[in-house]
């Protein structure tokens, strides 16, 4: 049971290079988020889905599309990486959107 | 102003201290609170969920709201190494991890 799981763990891109961010998790799990981690500004939901075949806008969604690929997979696209995008970026699942969710470990991207 | 003020630290205790760790917020509306931990390099995991104002305890964990001053504690007591960590607090007005509004982060390190 790996839980939640992201590739890559590091990327380094450089300006209008885009990119996809890959999240799977292996609990059956009907809710999966993508969330930004950046100094000083906490944990910031960028897009989540509530369910298969939903998806919803979070707080900070420009500059990034998303796709709930089946239960198991949720992909997060950056069409143009700008220097702004970097961050570290943790997916993360639960039963449902009121039920614990847990993380994955996190993929650090550098965006020069 | 942001929504939740988290004090970054560092705050280093030695071992066995009682380490209190505090969250301020502006929305009064908010009623759910939660306190994550999240080790270097790894995704936050839940530590703490309360509702409304009052204590929960869990083990050497207690996590305390005080809705009237807009403030919420967790307590460690008898600190181990092993809680060496960045703790987060996070909170919304309604039941939803979608709704969370997520603190900065207190780094803490229990030194042996």
């Amino acid at each position: 049971n790996a839980g939640v799981t992201q590739t890559p763990k590091f990327q380094v891109l450089k300006t209008g290079q885009s990119m996809t961010l890959q999240c799977a998790q292996d609990m059956n799990h009907n809710s999966m988020y993508w969330y930004r981690q950046d100094p000083g500004m906490g944990l910031r939901l960028i897009y989540y889905s509530a369910s298969e075949g939903t998806t919803d806008k979070g707080e900070v969604p420009n500059g990034y599309n998303v796709s709930r690929l089946n239960k198991r997979e949720f992909s997060l696209r950056l069409e143009s990486a700008a220097p702004s995008q970097t961050s570290v970026y943790f997916c993360a699942s639960g039963r449902d959107p009121t039920d614990t969710q847990y993380f994955g470990p996190g993929t650090r991207l550098t965006v020069l | 102003q942001k929504e939740v003020e988290q004090d970054p630290g560092p705050l280093s205790v030695p071992e066995g201290a009682i380490v209190s760790l505090n969250c301020t917020y502006s929305n009064s509306a908010f009623q759910y609170f939660m306190w994550y931990r999240q080790y270097s390099r790894k995704g936050p995991e839940l530590l703490m969920y309360t509702y409304s104002s009052g204590n929960k305890e869990d083990g050497r964990f207690t996590a305390q709201v005080d809705k009237s001053s807009k403030y919420i504690s967790l307590f460690i007591r008898d600190s181990q190494p092993s809680d060496s960590a960045t703790y987060l607090c996070a909170m919304s007005a309604i039941f939803g991890n979608e709704k969370l509004t997520f603190g900065t982060g207190t780094r803490l390190t229990i030194i042996p």
